[in-house]
């Protein structure tokens, strides 16, 4: 799987609209962008992710560039229980019967400033 | 809908003992796949089963094993423990393999 780079960490004013980017360069055709977050001491949250096109779902919306080689998460309306760390994961689209177990980074550690 | 569900939810083993974590994955999910995650860092895959079979593993030594029970249920099992497993054991099931993995609260383990 590409690797991702993403800042280690970002502040938000809450009711502001949280921008988080990550770059994946070396993305290949069949390559997803997924994002999750976690919240101090629980389990990864699933959030969205996407191929190629633009992505939105109740919980945020996912911009991929025309090139796939960076992608931002936007939380429109953060509030100060969206304060986490955000992993930006690409994974292939099928595994073909191989393992496709999620490479995790660092994460950028939002805080959503009251 | 129930998520992905771990038990139990925090452990204290001293070193050398061993440890059994269980995972239910979500309703109709084939896939399980375990993840270790140490403080401070990202979590690191251990193991992915699928439809009871072992489709891969991450970089643990073979004091880590696992099973997938016909339900689909699996466990994790650390033999001879050392400090340094002390972690949040994550759980993830997936509809199938490349479909996305939903992820369980975690068991929190910790060796003394």
């Amino acid at each position: 799987d590409a690797k991702t780079t993403q800042p280690t960490s970002m502040d938000c004013a809450e009711g502001r609209a949280a921008n988080l980017p990550c770059n994946h360069s070396t993305i290949s055709g069949n390559e997803y962008v997924y994002w999750y977050r976690q919240i101090h001491s629980q389990g990864p949250q699933y959030i969205i992710h996407g191929l190629k096109n633009n992505e939105t779902n109740e919980m945020a919306s996912l911009i991929i560039t025309e090139d796939r080689k960076s992608s931002t998460l936007i939380l429109p309306h953060a509030t100060l229980r969206d304060t986490a760390v955000y992993y930006c994961i690409v994974r292939v689209a099928t595994s073909g019967g191989g393992a496709d177990g999620l490479t995790f980074g660092k994460g950028t550690h939002l805080i959503i400033q009251p | 809908d129930a998520g992905v569900t771990q038990s139990p939810t925090h452990l204290i083993k001293t070193r050398g003992q061993h440890v059994t974590l269980r995972c239910s994955p979500i309703s109709g999910h084939k896939s399980v796949s375990w993840y270790q995650q140490v403080l401070g860092q990202g979590p690191q895959f251990i193991f992915q089963y699928y439809e009871k079979e072992e489709r891969g593993r991450g970089n643990f030594p073979d004091r880590f094993s696992a099973r997938q029970f016909p339900n689909y249920s699996s466990e994790l099992n650390v033999n001879a423990l050392l400090l340094g497993d002390s972690a949040l054991y994550l759980c993830a099931s997936s509809v199938g393999q490349g479909r996305t993995q939903y992820f369980g609260p975690g068991t929190r383990l910790l060796v003394l």
